[in-house]
């Protein structure tokens, strides 16, 4: 059973911090990473799609490192704002039809 | 751009009633279409997906079905909701352009309460 691992399972900080949150996954079988921000009552929205050992990837003040060999991902948010508040999904892609999402982690940014 | 639409929105239902959530795809043809279900405190869980017209794989043995009678329809169906048959249900799909990374488009979801 392939299984996703994100921490923390929600983060509360003020406006202005940085932070940062994790995703493990299996090191086996790797195809592609995604990272998904999903705002309430909105739908999940992709943010990265990450495929190679070592891929950096930003996106404004977000960004987010992948390591497939020991089987970690990391999403780091520089100077978080209120509107960064949503949860963001880790998801595992083998290269077949499925996508594992990970329990994903909660981010309230207090103004 | 694909675009996933998904109804309804929010149901309550009784136990042992049916169930039918029905979801089209806009923007792609012969997309890989997915229902994922969360339920309270924790991920997305891929329940069905369907990669054409009456093709369906089940992920995980459950109360519910799913079928697929057009290449842009995906419906999930119960005969007999059961109280943990609660949650919040998406769909989601996979257009041509970015099939081989897997990015998924999500509809809005359907939030199913089950008394």
């Amino acid at each position: 059973i392939l299984n996703v691992e994100q921490s923390p399972q929600s983060l509360h900080v003020q406006e202005g911090d940085s932070t940062n949150f994790t995703c493990s996954f299996p090191s086996s079988n790797f195809y592609a990473l995604h990272w998904y921000r999903w705002e309430t009552a909105k739908s999940p929205e992709a943010l990265f799609v990450m495929t190679l050992n070592g891929d950096e990837k930003k996106k404004g003040r977000i960004s987010a490192t992948l390591n497939t060999k020991e089987g970690y991902s990391y999403l780091y948010i520089k100077g978080s704002q209120p509107e960064d508040s949503a949860t963001y999904l880790c998801a595992f892609h083998t290269g077949g039809f499925k996508t594992i999402f990970g329990a994903g982690t909660r981010l309230f940014v207090k103004a | 751009s694909q675009t996933i639409h998904q109804w309804p929105a929010t149901l309550v239902q009784p136990v042992g009633s049916p169930l039918s959530l029905e979801c089209t795809v806009e923007g792609t043809s012969n997309p890989n279409l997915y229902w994922y279900r969360q339920a309270a405190g924790r991920g997305l869980q891929l329940l069905f997906y369907s990669v054409g017209i009456g093709q369906i794989s089940s992920e995980v043995p459950q109360n519910l079905s799913a079928s697929r009678p057009q290449d842009r329809q995906f419906i999930l169906s119960s005969k007999k909701l059961l109280l943990s048959d609660s949650g919040f249900y998406l769909c989601a799909g996979t257009g041509t352009a970015n099939s081989g990374a897997n990015v998924l488009t999500f509809g809005a979801g359907s939030r199913l309460t089950v008394l």
